[in-house]
Formats: structure tokens, sequence, C-alpha cells
């Protein structure tokens, strides 16, 4: 699976748009994007995931560029309980049974 | 909804203790996995299963042994804890190889 970059930590203001960023640039034509988040103190949380169309759920919208070598996740008004660490995974479906979490980006919603 | 229950959120062992996590998922799911996360390391894959009685290595499998009885459980066991094991341990399930990671809720290991 292709590794990710994402930055350790980020802030927004509450009622704000959130923009967090993922590099993929070594990402192969069937890796999908994934995006999951943790709260403080519970179980990660799936968000959203694509292959090189944006999509768009209840919870977020997922932009990836026309090369796939970068991908924004965007929570558009940010609320206090999106604070939580976010995680943006790369792999091919069907290629085995396991998701590699790194180290995410801690995103701190502020009031 | 998907419910991923894991027996205990608090646990504190002794070195050298025999130490079993326990995990239960009602939605029939045929994959399930063992993570354990650590400050500044992420979650890291531990063991995972994919059907009834079959396990696979993750990353980090020295220490530990799972076991996969029925479908709906897949526990960790320590065989004889030690204090570098002190961590969180995190249950997850998926429908086969697509689709989300359901987790539990986290069992958090002290071991003295």
């Amino acid at each position: 699976d292709a590794k990710t970059t994402q930055p350790p930590s980020m802030d927004c203001a509450e009622g704000r748009a959130a923009n967090l960023p993922c590099n993929h640039s070594t990402i192969s034509g069937n890796e999908y994007v994934y995006w999951y988040r943790q709260i403080h103190s519970q179980g990660p949380q799936y968000i959203i995931h694509g292959l090189k169309n944006n999509e768009t759920n209840e919870m977020a919208s997922l932009i990836i560029t026309e090369d796939r070598k970068s991908s924004t996740l965007i929570l558009p008004h940010a609320t206090l309980r999106d604070t939580a660490v976010y995680y943006c995974i790369v792999r091919v479906e069907n290629s085995g049974y396991a998701l590699n979490f790194g180290k995410g980006t801690s995103l701190l919603v502020t009031p | 909804d998907v419910k991923v229950t894991q027996s205990s959120r608090y646990l504190v062992k002794r070195t050298g203790e025999k130490v079993f996590l326990e995990c239960v998922q009602d939605m029939d799911h045929e994959n399930m996995f063992w993570y354990r996360q650590d400050p500044g390391l992420g979650l890291r894959l531990i063991y995972f299963s994919y059907d009834v009685k079959m396990k696979e290595k993750g990353d980090i499998p020295e220490g530990y042994s799972v076991s996969r009885e029925k479908k709906e459980r897949f526990s960790l066991i320590l065989e004889s804890a030690s204090t570098n094991q002190t961590s969180m341990y995190l249950c997850a399930s998926r429908r086969g190889n697509t689709g989300e990671l359901f987790f539990g809720e986290g069992s958090r290991l002290t071991v003295l």
C-alpha cells in the first residue's frame, strides 16, 4: 500500500471549513483513499473513501486531485465535536485484509 | 447499527500474567482485526482473521496470539504480559475485503 503524509496538527475555528490535506504521491491506479477519525478515548470511525472522483456524504467531502497524488478531506462547518485525529489511508481493494494506519493529523476545533 | 464490543475498557495486570482480551461483533463480518495504539506511533496491526480458525500476522505479532473459534468472537492473548505491552488495544471488524472497518471502544491495558 502507498505511503501517506499528513501534517501532524491543524487548528480550525468553529463554524469554518476544515480542510485536511494528505499526500500520497506513490499511489497506484487501483488504490483507494480512505479517511477515518478518532475522537479521544474512542475507537476510529470511518468517514469516507474514494478512488478518483470527488465524494461527499453526510459527514464530509473528499477531493482527490486529477493526478491522484494528493487529496483533501473537507469538513464544511466544523464543530467542537470534530476535534479528533484524522487518518488518511490508501489501499488496494481486495488486495488483502488490513488497513495500515499512520500517525494522522490532530485537528483542534476552537470556539 | 454495527456493534463491536470489547470485554474490558480498562485492565491492570502484573508482569508474567496471561491476559485475554475479548472482542465480539454482531454483524456476521468475516474479517476481524486487533490493533494496538501508542502515543506517537499511531495504530499498528497485531493480528487479523478472515475466517473462523484462520489468522494472519500483522506488523507486530511478537508476544501475542489470537483465537477465532466462532465467527463473531476474536480473542487476543498475551501469554506472559510484559510492561512494554502496556497500551490501548483496538478490535475491528469488516465484511469481506471492501468497505469500512468498524472499531470497538478500545481496551486500555496496564502491565505493572
